[in-house]
């Protein structure tokens, strides 16, 4: 299971762009990478993942390294809501188990 | 179309009892995960249930169990409980979509 790093926190002003990275240097070539955010005492949610393509949905963006090494999670007008911690995991699919690390708390100030 | 569901929402219960949790899969999931999350940290895998047979198992004692029944809904188990074992507890359930997600999980005391 490849280990995933983030930064412990980060800021961001309301209404910018919040770009958080994520180093999975030790990737395996069939590990997806996931994005989970979590908000007190509530279930992880669900943000993107993606294999090695950048990917794009309602909530974020996904950027990952054509390298694969690293990706960068981009929520492009971020909200007091956004508020969490967020999870950058590697996941075997067939496995089905997320390893989750620390993740980074997002702050989102006004 | 429901999400993950689990049940109770809450429970307390004191240390050397035996506790179920239970998790509907989200519709047109087959397979179901459980974590603890011990507070401050984060979510911890314990075991996944696929075809009803237990497929993973993270570093967990004997004492956490589970079963998946035919409809994919799934029960954990957690005997002589310690106070140790207060956390909250999520289910997740996968599709075919390679999507994971979690249900709102069921809080565990023990006292």
């Amino acid at each position: 299971d490849a280990k995933t790093t983030q930064p412990p926190s980060m800021d961001c002003a309301e209404g910018r762009a919040a770009n958080l990275p994520c180093n999975h240097s030790t990737i395996s070539g069939n590990e997806y990478v996931y994005w989970y955010r979590q908000i007190h005492s509530q279930g992880p949610q669900y943000i993107i993942h993606g294999l090695k393509n950048n990917e794009t949905n309602e909530m974020a963006s996904l950027i990952i390294t054509e390298d694969r090494k690293s990706s960068t999670l981009i929520l492009p007008h971020a909200t007091l809501r956004d508020t969490a911690v967020y999870y950058c995991i590697a996941l075997l699919l067939n496995t089905g188990k997320l390893i989750f690390g620390q993740g980074t708390t997002l702050q989102v100030k006004p | 179309d429901a999400g993950v569901t689990q049940s109770p929402t809450h429970l307390i219960k004191t240390r050397g009892q035996q506790v179920t949790l239970r998790c509907s899969p989200k519709s047109g999931h087959d397979t179901v995960s459980w974590y603890q999350q011990a507070l401050g940290q984060g979510p911890q895998f314990i075991f996944q249930y696929y075809e009803e047979e237990e497929r993973q198992r993270g570093n967990f004692p004997d004492r956490f169990s589970g079963h998946q029944f035919p409809n994919y809904s799934s029960e954990l188990n957690v005997n002589a409980l310690l106070l140790g074992d207060s956390a909250l507890y999520l289910c997740a359930s996968m599709g075919p979509n390679e999507k994971l997600f979690f249900g709102s999980g069921t809080q565990l005391s023990v006292l």
